[in-house]
C-alpha cells in the first residue's frame, strides 16, 4: 500500500523543548517538502529534499531542522528557537521526472503548551 | 515573488449547484499548477495538476482551466453535492530548477448545503 505516513497524529511540547516529526513515503519519490499551515491560512514552504544527502531552505526555515539520510525518509525538528510553532505540519514527496506532482501525508499537529 | 489569491474565501450553495472556484497568480512562469481538496484536520488530496502548456485537465464532476498570461485558473465543479464541502486549495510550481516548490494560495472554503 504506497503512500505518505506521519507520525505522531497529535504531538504536545512544552517551551524550551526540540520534537522532531516523522514523514516516511514508500513511493520512491526522489523529493520531499516540509509545509506549516497556520489556521485558516494556506501552506508555508520550510524546509525541501530534491536527493538524498540534500535539502534546501524554504521561506520559513528559521528555528527548524531536517536530514535526508535515506530516500524514504524526512524528519523535521523544531527546535526551542522556533517562536510561534503550535500549526500543522504536513509533509509531501514527488518525483523528480514527469508531472511532478505533489502528494501529502495526513499531518502532524504540533501544540505548545 | 509568487503570490497566490483565492477569492472568494468561504462559499456555500445549495445542492446541486455548480461551483465555480478562481485561483490568480502573480508571476507566470510556472511550472504547472495543483488543485487540491483538504478536509478539516487532514491533509490534503491533489483533484488536478494542469502542466503550464495545457488549458484544461477534467476528472468526473471537475474541470479546471488555466490562463497562464492572464495568471488565473478556475476550478469547475458540477453539481455539487454535501459531501463536496471542504478546502479547495490551489499552488503552483515555479520552474524546475528551483525544486519544483509550490506556493499556496489561502483556500476557499466550501459549504453545500443539502
Amino acid at each position: 500500500d504506497g503512500g505518505i505516513t506521519q507520525s505522531p497524529k497529535y504531538l504536545f511540547r512544552k517551551e524550551g523543548q526540540n520534537v522532531t516529526l516523522s514523514c516516511e513515503q514508500n513511493l520512491n519519490h526522489d523529493a520531499m517538502y516540509w509545509y506549516r499551515q497556520d489556521p485558516g491560512q494556506g501552506l508555508r514552504l520550510i524546509y525541501y529534499s530534491q536527493i538524498v544527502n540534500d535539502f534546501q531552505k524554504g521561506d520559513i526555515a528559521e528555528g527548524y531542522s531536517v536530514s535526508r539520510e535515506k530516500k524514504e525518509s524526512f524528519p523535521l525538528t523544531v527546535t526551542s528557537a522556533q517562536k510561534n510553532p503550535t500549526a500543522f505540519y504536513l509533509c509531501a514527496s514527488s518525483p523528480s521526472r514527469g508531472s511532478n506532482e505533489q502528494f501529502f501525508g495526513p499531518g502532524t499537529r504540533l501544540t505548545v503548551l | 515573488k509568487q503570490e497566490v489569491t483565492q477569492i472568494p474565501a468561504a462559499l456555500s450553495v445549495p445542492e446541486g449547484e455548480n461551483l465555480v472556484l478562481n485561483c490568480s497568480f502573480t508571476d507566470s512562469a510556472i511550472y504547472n499548477l495543483q488543485w487540491f481538496r483538504q478536509d478539516p484536520g487532514k491533509g490534503l488530496t491533489s483533484l488536478l495538476l494542469i502542466q503550464s502548456s495545457q488549458r484544461e485537465q477534467t476528472s468526473g464532476r471537475l474541470n479546471a482551466s488555466l490562463d497562464k498570461s492572464s495568471g488565473r485558473s478556475t476550478l469547475y465543479i458540477a453539481a455539487s453535492q454535501p459531501g463536496d464541502s471542504a478546502t479547495y486549495l490551489c499552488a503552483v510550481s515555479g520552474p524546475r530548477a528551483a525544486g519544483n516548490k509550490l506556493t499556496f494560495g489561502g483556500g476557499t472554503r466550501v459549504l453545500v448545503k443539502p
